[in-house]
C-alpha cells in the first residue's frame, strides 16, 4: 500500500510561534485531508485538500499533488493547538493514515 | 444535528468474551470505515464498507468482524480470537465522489476498549 510519512514526530512551540508541519506520500492520490486528534481522542477535520491551498483563521495548507507532498501551516499557536495532528490520503477506495506530528504548545 | 454515534464510549471485557461495537451515521454517507489505535500509534484500518450487505478486510481485520444491513448501521464485533484488543477503536463515513474516489471523511468519537 501507499506510504504516508509525517515530519516532524514531535513539535514544542512557545505560545505565539509559527510551525510548518509536513506530510509526504508514496503515490498518487486522489484525496488528502489534516485531522488534528485531541486529547480525548476526537479526530477533528481541518482540511480537505487534494490539491492547491487552502486558509482557515490561523491555520493554512498546501498540497503539491505532483510532487506528493502537503504543508499544514499554524501561525501564532496557542495552548489549544496541542494534540496530534494527522494527514490521510485516499486512494484505492481506501485512506491510509501517517503517524502523526505530536505538538505540544506551552504558554 | 448529522454526524456520527459510537458507542458505548467505554468498554470493559474480559478475555474470551466477543464484544460488538456500534457506529451509526445519518449523514447519508456510501462508505464506513472501522479503525484501531494504539497509545502513540496511527490508526489502522480494520474493515471497511462501501456499499450494503458488502463489505472489505484492511490491513488488521484477523480477529474481527463486520456487518452492514443498513446504510447508516457499521457494527464491529471484536472476537476472543483477537489476541491483543485493548485500544481505541474508530469509525468513519464518507461520500463517494465517483467510482473511483471518495470525498471528506468524518469521524465518531470513539469507543475505548479495555481487557481485563
Amino acid at each position: 500500500g501507499i506510504q504516508v510519512e509525517q515530519s516532524p514526530p514531535d513539535l514544542i512551540l512557545q505560545e505565539g510561534a509559527n510551525s510548518t508541519l509536513r506530510c509526504n506520500f508514496s503515490d498518487s492520490v486522489n484525496n488528502l485531508q489534516w485531522f488534528h486528534q485531541n486529547p480525548w481522542g476526537q479526530l477533528i477535520n481541518l482540511f480537505y485538500i487534494p490539491s492547491g491551498t487552502k486558509q482557515n483563521g490561523r491555520l493554512s495548507a498546501t498540497t503539491v499533488a505532483t510532487e506528493r507532498y502537503s504543508l499544514l501551516y499554524i501561525s501564532s499557536s496557542q495552548t489549544t493547538d496541542s494534540g496530534v495532528y494527522f494527514c490521510a490520503v485516499e486512494t484505492g477506495n481506501q485512506f491510509y493514515f501517517g503517524t502523526g506530528t505530536s505538538l505540544t504548545v506551552i504558554p | 444535528d448529522g454526524g456520527i454515534t459510537q458507542s458505548p464510549k467505554y468498554l470493559f471485557r474480559k478475555e474470551g468474551q466477543n464484544v460488538t461495537l456500534s457506529c451509526e451515521q445519518n449523514l447519508n454517507h456510501d462508505a464506513m470505515y472501522w479503525y484501531r489505535q494504539d497509545p502513540g500509534q496511527g490508526l489502522r484500518l480494520i474493515y471497511y464498507s462501501q456499499i450494503v450487505n458488502d463489505f472489505q478486510k484492511g490491513d488488521i481485520a484477523e480477529g474481527y468482524s463486520v456487518s452492514r444491513e443498513k446504510k447508516e448501521s457499521f457494527p464491529l464485533t471484536v472476537t476472543s480470537a483477537q489476541k491483543n484488543p485493548t485500544a481505541f477503536y474508530l469509525c468513519a463515513s464518507t461520500l463517494k465522489d465517483s467510482p473511483s474516489s471518495y470525498n471528506e471523511q468524518f469521524f465518531g468519537p470513539g469507543t475505548r476498549l479495555t481487557v481485563l
